[in-house]
Parts: structure tokens; sequence; C-alpha cells
């Protein structure tokens, strides 16, 4: 059983273009992130969100949307798809990490925009 | 504030020579300290971490590391690495008591055999 599934694992779609990617985990953690990789592998932090509430939202352009329908799921949305939005884009749960937990990955969506 | 660096951006080591990866933070309250690993096209996942106790901790395939509090140190070493040991090593940081942690820019590992 995959503790935190993403999909799709591959995307490459043309600039303008509106996609998606879905993530569920089944770890029973509260809260669910998403990280952008770039090709140096810089990880950056996207979004938070704890038992289906926004906590964290670094500075991300308004054209991406996180939703989460219910503590388990954290989609991403993305509109008008530019070029510079190729990257990794990792899913991640965890417990509370000011105690100490850890942060579980997903195993990354390659995204490409052409 | 906290934050993490890796000294290095890669390190070349040949098979079955040890290895160290530096890390060192800056926080000005008690912190937790981890090392992730990320396989060539996979997720990152928890290679060990420091909470309390014992300054020297042991993880997964081999690895240990030692936090040094007076250095705000926290390097990862392996005596021996493996060809498949191969990949990139984050060092991250957690203030006790709050929600973010903040990942270093990663050290790529290449085992060379």
């Amino acid at each position: 059983d995959t503790a935190v599934s993403q999909t799709p694992k591959y995307l490459v779609t043309q600039m303008g273009n509106d996609k998606s990617i879905k993530c569920e985990q089944n770890l029973g953690h509260d809260t669910m992130y998403w990280y952008k990789q770039d090709s140096k592998k810089f990880l950056k932090i996207m979004f938070s969100y704890n038992n289906k509430e926004l906590i964290i939202n670094e500075t991300v352009p308004n054209r991406f949307s996180p939703k989460s329908p219910d503590k388990a799921h954290l989609n991403l949305h993305i509109n008008s798809l530019e070029l510079g939005d190729s990257a990794v884009y990792f899913c991640a749960s965890s417990q509370d990490i000011a105690s100490g937990n850890t942060i579980y990955f997903g195993e990354g969506s390659w995204l490409t925009v052409v | 504030a906290q934050s993490v660096t890796q000294l290095d951006s890669q390190v070349p080591v040949f098979e079955e020579a040890p290895v160290e990866l530096r890390c060192n933070y800056s926080s000005s309250v008690s912190v937790y300290l981890f090392w992730y690993v990320q396989y060539p096209n996979q997720g990152l996942q928890l290679l060990l971490k420091y909470l309390s106790g014992s300054t020297l901790v042991k993880g997964i395939n081999g690895f240990e590391a030692e936090f040094n509090k007076s250095q705000t140190s926290f390097h990862l070493r392996k005596p021996s690495v493996h060809i498949s040991d191969t990949a990139e090593y984050f060092c991250a940081v957690t203030e006790s008591g709050y929600q973010k942690v903040t990942f270093g820019i990663g050290t790529k590992l290449q085992v060379i055999p």
C-alpha cells in the first residue's frame, strides 16, 4: 500500500492549458503539503493544509489553487500553465511537525510545459 | 528564523570509501534535525532524525549523524559507501513548537565504482 500517492506521475502539456494533480494519503495524517522541486533539486514549499484548512500559503502565483475535500486528499490545480511551471511537484503528509514528526513524500509528478 | 546550510552541492566518492555530508543550521530555539534521501526519480524518504537524547543518531542503510549543538551542525556519515547510495541528500530543520520545516539545498552524492 502506497502511503502517499499522487497522479499523474508524468504530465506534458502546452502553455496556457489548465491541469490538475491529485494526491491521497492513507497514513491518517492531519497535515498535507505541496512542494515544488526545480531542475537544481531545490525544494520549495507551496502550500500546507491541516484538517482541510490552509495553514501555509507561500508566495505562489494565483494560478495555483489547492483544494482539500477531506484530510486524506489534497489536489493541486494549475491554470494558464507557463514554461516556468515545469518542475517536479511533490505531495507530502505528516502529523504535527512541531513535535518532530517525519514528513512522508509521494513519488512526485513530473510536469513539463511546452 | 531557522535556516539550513549544506556546504557541498556535490560530493564524489569512490565505492567503499567513507563519506561525510555537511549540514549546519541556524536557530534561536531548540530544534529537530532530519536527513532525507532522494533516489533518482523518486520522492524523499527519511534517513534519520534527531529529536533529543543521544547526539549520535543511526539511520537506515548504515548512515549515522551527530548533533553538535555548540557548532550547530548535523553532519551525515557512512564508513563505506555503495553504488546504491548515489542520491540527493537533504538536511532539514524544524524548530520545536513551530509548524515549519526548512530544507537545505541538497547534496548530490556520486559514488564512483
